[in-house]
């Protein structure tokens, strides 16, 4: 089976241009979660979808804001973006909602470089 | 709120020694307690968890990990290191959704 996959993987903007990443879960996985990676700041969540329903954000401004297709893909776009926002953009998927213990499957990220 | 925190950002041990990684979680509800880990330039990759039953987890790689109520620990041990455990390890906690630890690099000399 195929694992999580995401794209593009490495991607260069400038400040005040707005990105879209994708993510592809395993196939049958009905829950996408997206966090973000810095040194500074660890790994923070920033939000999870699940049947095509945001169940759950993070602590991060309006700029990012995500959605599911009916094919459980993902997406997450961050609009105006500013130097802060590089950083690996990771998404992972799981059966059925994260906690509860469902294993959470990581894709490679997706690293975000902001000039 | 639940948190984790991770008792040391990096970790030196030789080669062949005991590798021991420090979790302290908090929860307000019984934990869902994950530890994963990342190469370089890759994702995470589920080492081993705990949901309920037996305390003592073990996972890939030679990993267990034993969750101590008392203690509100989830410390993580291999009793043999090799180079290839260089990398850097996450402590997670677990109830409506992920939270993860800041990380410990794990460094192994030869």
């Amino acid at each position: 089976k195929a694992g999580v996959t995401q794209t593009p993987r490495y991607l260069i903007k400038t400040r005040g241009q707005q990105v879209t990443l994708s993510c592809s879960p395993i196939s049958g996985h009905r829950s996408v979660s997206w966090y973000q990676q810095t040194p500074g700041q660890g790994l923070q969540f920033l939000f999870e979808y699940f049947s095509e329903t945001q169940r759950n954000k993070g602590n991060f401004p309006g700029r990012f804001s995500g959605r599911q297709f009916s094919n459980s893909r993902s997406e997450m776009n961050v609009s105006t973006l500013e130097l802060g926002d590089s950083a690996l953009y990771l998404c992972a998927s799981s059966l059925e909602v994260a906690g509860k213990g469902e294993t959470q499957y990581f894709g490679p990220g997706t690293r975000l470089l902001v000039l | 709120a639940q948190s984790v925190t991770q008792l040391g950002s990096h970790v030196s041990v030789s080669e062949g020694a005991l590798v021991l990684l420090r979790c302290n979680y908090s929860s307000s509800v019984p934990p869902y307690l994950f530890w994963y880990v990342q190469y370089p330039n890759q994702g995470l990759q589920l080492l081993l968890k705990y949901t309920t039953g037996a305390t003592l987890v073990k996972g890939i790689n030679g990993f267990e990990a034993e969750f101590k109520k008392s203690e509100t620990s989830f410390h993580l041990t291999k009793p043999s290191a090799h180079m290839s455990d260089a990398a850097e390890y996450f402590c997670a906690v677990s109830n409506n959704d992920m939270r993860f630890g800041a990380g410990t690099r794990l460094t192994v000399k030869p």
